[in-house]
């Protein structure tokens, strides 16, 4: 079974576009993390939320930590060549002593592409 | 650069073999993760190591052994091979053992890549 489900799996658009990838979960995190592949390398983290309803901004990309903490998103604004990759969103559950358990749980990824 | 190292960075090997992929963490970091990496399945954890202890295991099969040793670094052994094995065996650090804290902040380093003929 997949905890983390992330969408689209795939997504290709031109540069200048905006665009909104999602990661939902009948489970409650206490913490998720967003992290960004390229092939063949490991994944790079790029944010970490743990309060349900905040909000990060890297530049032109926002995360959204769901109220539930059961879900995140991720807007890119202006979308550019570079910012082709896998991104990956990965949830901390609670562990017994009332923090992060930690291992984490990963989606499968949403696929960019985008084109010049 | 994460800061964490991983050898060797390619690996071939045939079926019924055995392989030791190593991990040194970011400096001062206690913790240490595996995970493996399909097409299929995603990023799956397979083991923590804490200061020298193991604290979790997740899927990991029981043809796969890991250890964190005196300095830190840790090895993960692979053995009776098969082809379903062929992945990228990716390796995280963190600084904490995350009791009582909500972030989990997971370094990754490059990874190997096992091939299985």
């Amino acid at each position: 079974t997949q905890l983390l489900e992330q969408s689209p799996q795939f997504l290709s658009i031109q540069e200048g576009e905006n665009l909104t990838v999602y990661c939902n979960s009948s489970s409650v995190f206490s913490s998720l993390q967003w992290y960004r592949q390229e092939p063949g390398e490991g994944p790079v983290l790029l944010v970490t939320v743990v309060t349900g309803g905040e909000v990060k901004k890297l530049k032109r990309l926002t995360f959204q930590f769901g109220d539930a903490r059961k879900d995140s998103s991720l807007h890119i604004t202006a979308a550019q060549p570079g910012d082709t990759g896998l991104y990956l969103c990965a949830g901390a559950q609670w562990g017994l002593s009332g923090g992060s358990q930690g291992n984490l749980i990963f989606g499968k990824g949403t696929k960019l592409s985008v084109k010049p | 650069d994460s800061g964490v190292t991983q050898t060797p960075k390619h690996l071939i090997t045939a079926t019924g073999q055995r392989v030791t992929l190593r991990c040194s963490p970011r400096s001062g970091d206690l913790s240490v993760y595996w995970y493996q990496q399909s097409l299929d399945q995603g990023l799956q954890f397979l083991i923590h190591y804490y200061n020298g202890e193991e604290r979790a295991k997740g899927n990991i099969l029981e043809r796969f052994s890991a250890q964190q040793f005196p300095d830190l670094h840790s090895e993960l052994n692979l053995s009776s091979l098969e082809l379903g094995d062929s992945a990228l065996y990716f390796c995280a650090s963190s600084a904490s053992s995350f009791r009582g804290t909500l972030y989990n902040e997971q370094f990754f380093g490059p990874g190997t890549r096992l091939t299985v003929l």
